[in-house]
């Protein structure tokens, strides 16, 4: 069965300190993507990464990076010297092939950056 | 990339009425929408696959005569809440997939509709 489990349901942070959010997920299948979706309060969801399984390279854009570890079936999300417009709620999501291009998501991780 | 639009934003009902939301790929064809319904502080829940042409298919547990869902054209999905009630109200999401062209089918979110049912 296919899971994703965001095991951190709120953090709060002071702006400028760093914050990691985990995310572990399951899949018996050996082709998947991961991908992190940002929420902020007006709701629309912002897709921030893909990443397909046979890429476990990290990826870093601008204060977002992202640790890709199939060993420990995690693909955690790091966001460097946060900032207050950071706040949101963030979703961790698999696909896999099996599942005809449904997206499960994780049950997210709401971000406070306090001023 | 591309976009996908939902209509109407927000909308307010009576209990017992029906509820019509309207999703759209603005920019390319999509024979597969989804649709989602995210209850307050609560993740987003796959409802149904909308497929253009036939009969969407629906999650387990998801009431298939309560939301009706109709496919179409290759741009538009709609979603009819029907008889609605307070545990209706929900903030529903859609998705379109952009086919074709990768290895990969993009799916593209759109904004939202939330749904208060009085």
């Amino acid at each position: 069965a296919q899971k994703v489990t965001q095991a951190q349901t709120e953090i709060s942070v002071v702006e400028k300190e760093d914050v990691t959010l985990d995310c572990v997920y399951e899949t018996r299948d050996t082709t998947y993507y991961l991908f992190w979706y940002k929420q902020p309060p007006s709701g629309e969801l912002v897709f921030l990464i893909r990443r397909n399984s046979f890429d476990e390279q990290n990826e870093i854009s601008g204060r977002y990076s992202w640790n890709f570890q199939k060993s420990t079936s995690s693909f955690n999300f790091t966001i460097t010297a946060s900032q207050v417009v950071d706040s949101a709620v963030y979703f961790c999501a698999l696909s896999d092939l099996n599942r005809d291009d449904k997206i499960i998501f994780g049950k997210g991780t709401r971000l406070h950056i306090l001023p | 990339g591309a976009v996908v639009s939902q209509h109407p934003s927000w909308v307010i009902c009576k209990s017992g009425t029906s509820v019509k939301i309207e999703c759209r790929s603005l920019d390319f064809q999509a024979t597969t929408m989804f649709w989602y319904r995210q209850f307050p502080k609560q993740s987003l829940m796959l409802m149904a696959t909308s497929n253009e042409g036939s009969k969407a298919t629906y999650e387990q547990g998801v009431e298939k005569d309560k939301f009706l869902i109709n496919h179409a054209s290759l741009t538009l999905s709609t979603l009819t809440v029907t008889s609605a009630h307070p545990e209706d109200s929900s903030f529903y999401i859609c998705s379109a997939l952009e086919t074709g062209g990768s290895s990969y089918n993009e799916q593209f979110f759109g904004p939202g509709t939330r749904l208060t049912v009085l």
